[in-house]
């Protein structure tokens, strides 16, 4: 079993908060890490994919970066707001194609 | 341009029935995955299929089978339904390659098993 761990389980902001979640990942036999956003009553949306160790994304006021000798990603969420609610994911794919989510981040800003 | 097609969208089953959960996708894309959606879990993974003629097992595969058809179609299979099956279902598929690829998925089958 593949352990993808993500803290917090929730985050209640305030409009204009940055913010900040953790997501952990096994170190052997890695080939990216993603990260989706999942509103409700839809379907999970890729942010990012990253593959190599110390790659930075950024979209907007959202980024990641990764660490695969560490194991572990991190995704911000600079002056966040109301329409950022949602719960969001990060994924481990393996070399063999297997891809493992963790339990995910579910984010509510107030206004 | 359609994506990751799930059908059903919705289904009640009697417990011991058996139903038949198909995904299919347009993007050419070689690997595909079936993963329940329960509350406070995240998605689990319960099969999947790195490449066209291949299926593995992932967290939760008991109660489930699986078939790729092709490599368009990978269907899921619960043989004889129990309530602990009741669950949101997404079929995805992503391009593994050396960008590291990302996942689409379907609009989900919602299941309740009675």
């Amino acid at each position: 079993i593949l352990n993808v761990e993500q803290s917090p389980q929730s985050l209640h902001v305030q409009e204009g908060d940055s913010t900040n979640f953790t997501c952990s990942f096994p170190s052997s036999n890695f080939y990216a890490l993603h990260w989706y956003r999942w509103e409700t009553a839809k379907s999970p949306e890729a942010l990012f994919v990253m593959t190599l160790n110390g790659d930075e994304k950024k979209k907007g006021r959202i980024s990641a970066t990764l660490n695969t000798k560490e194991g572990y990603s991190y995704l911000y969420i600079k002056g966040s707001q109301p329409e950022d609610s949602a719960t969001y994911l990060c994924a481990f794919l393996t070399s063999y194609g297997k891809l493992t989510f963790g339990q995910g981040t579910i984010l509510t800003v107030h206004p | 341009n359609a994506g990751v097609t799930q059908t059903p969208k919705f289904q009640v089953l009697k417990t011991g029935q058996s139903m038949t959960l198909q995904c299919a996708q347009d993007m050419n894309h070689n690997s595909m995955y079936w993963y329940r959606q329960d509350p406070g879990m995240g998605l689990r993974l319960i099969y999947y299929s790195a490449s066209e003629g291949t299926t593995d097992k992932g967290e939760v595969p008991n109660g489930y089978n699986v078939s790729r058809l092709n490599k368009r179609e990978f269907s899921l299979r619960l043989e004889s339904a129990a309530p602990s099956q009741t669950s949101v279902y997404f079929c995805a598929s992503l391009l593994l390659r050396q960008t590291g690829g990302k996942a689409f998925f379907g609009q989900g089958t919602r299941l309740t098993v009675v």
